[in-house]
């Protein structure tokens, strides 16, 4: 079973253009992660959030958790060609156990 | 500080063939540790997570298997490939909960 869902599979979008990407959570996050991937490489650790209403950002892109820690959004501002990959969200839930939700594709139009 | 190492890098293999990925971590002691699957297309499945020296939890059954014989060196293994071992494999440690993860970067097997 997957417990975290990702949404969209998959995403293009102009050069410039906003864009968001959530991570959805059957049960509560003890912490939650993003990184980003192009295929057949290693894993970018972008932001962890832990407390319920949490934000970060780093450069274009802002995360966040919802006060419930069962939902993240991951938000690219002004997207350029740079952020295209495959984004991950990450969870823990129980101790020593980490699990990654499907991943969303993105591909940004020059 | 805290590195992790993987290797190798890529790996063609034929179908019945063996299989061992390593996997070590340096600048820290009793690291917990995973190994992870990503086949073409799809996100990223936890195989195996070790705690502690020769201890091993699977959590999906498989063609695999893992083995840490030194607290910070963790294999993956095979005794016969199947194509459907294909994809790729990434390794990762932490410190325990509420730690953050590291991951190394990563073998792409193709199973011939």
């Amino acid at each position: 079973s997957q417990e975290l869902e990702q949404s969209p599979q998959s995403l293009i979008v102009q050069e410039g253009k906003n864009l968001t990407i959530n991570c959805t959570s059957s049960k509560t996050l003890y912490g939650l992660y993003w990184y980003k991937q192009k295929y057949g490489e290693g894993l970018i650790f972008l932001m962890m959030l832990q407390k319920g209403g949490e934000e970060k950002s780093h450069e274009k892109i802002t995360a966040k958790l919802d006060e419930k820690k069962q939902q993240s959004s991951l938000h690219i501002t002004a997207s350029q060609p740079s952020h295209a990959g495959i984004y991950l969200c990450g969870a823990i839930y129980n101790f020593n156990k980490f699990y990654f939700g499907s991943g969303t594709k993105l591909n940004v139009k020059p | 500080s805290q590195t992790i190492h993987q290797w190798p890098a890529t790996l063609v293999q034929p179908v019945g063939s063996p299989l061992s990925l390593e996997c070590t971590v340096e600048g820290t002691s009793n690291p917990n540790l995973y190994w992870y699957r990503q086949a073409a297309g799809r996100g990223l499945q936890l195989l195996f997570y070790s705690v502690g020296i020769g201890q091993i939890s699977s959590e999906v059954p498989q063609n695999l298997s893992a083995s840490r014989p030194q607290d910070r060196q963790f294999i993956l293994s095979s005794k016969k490939l199947l194509l459907s071992d294909s994809g790729f494999y990434l390794c990762a440690w932490s410190g325990g909960f509420g730690y953050g993860y590291t991951f190394g970067s990563g073998t792409r097997l193709t199973v011939v």
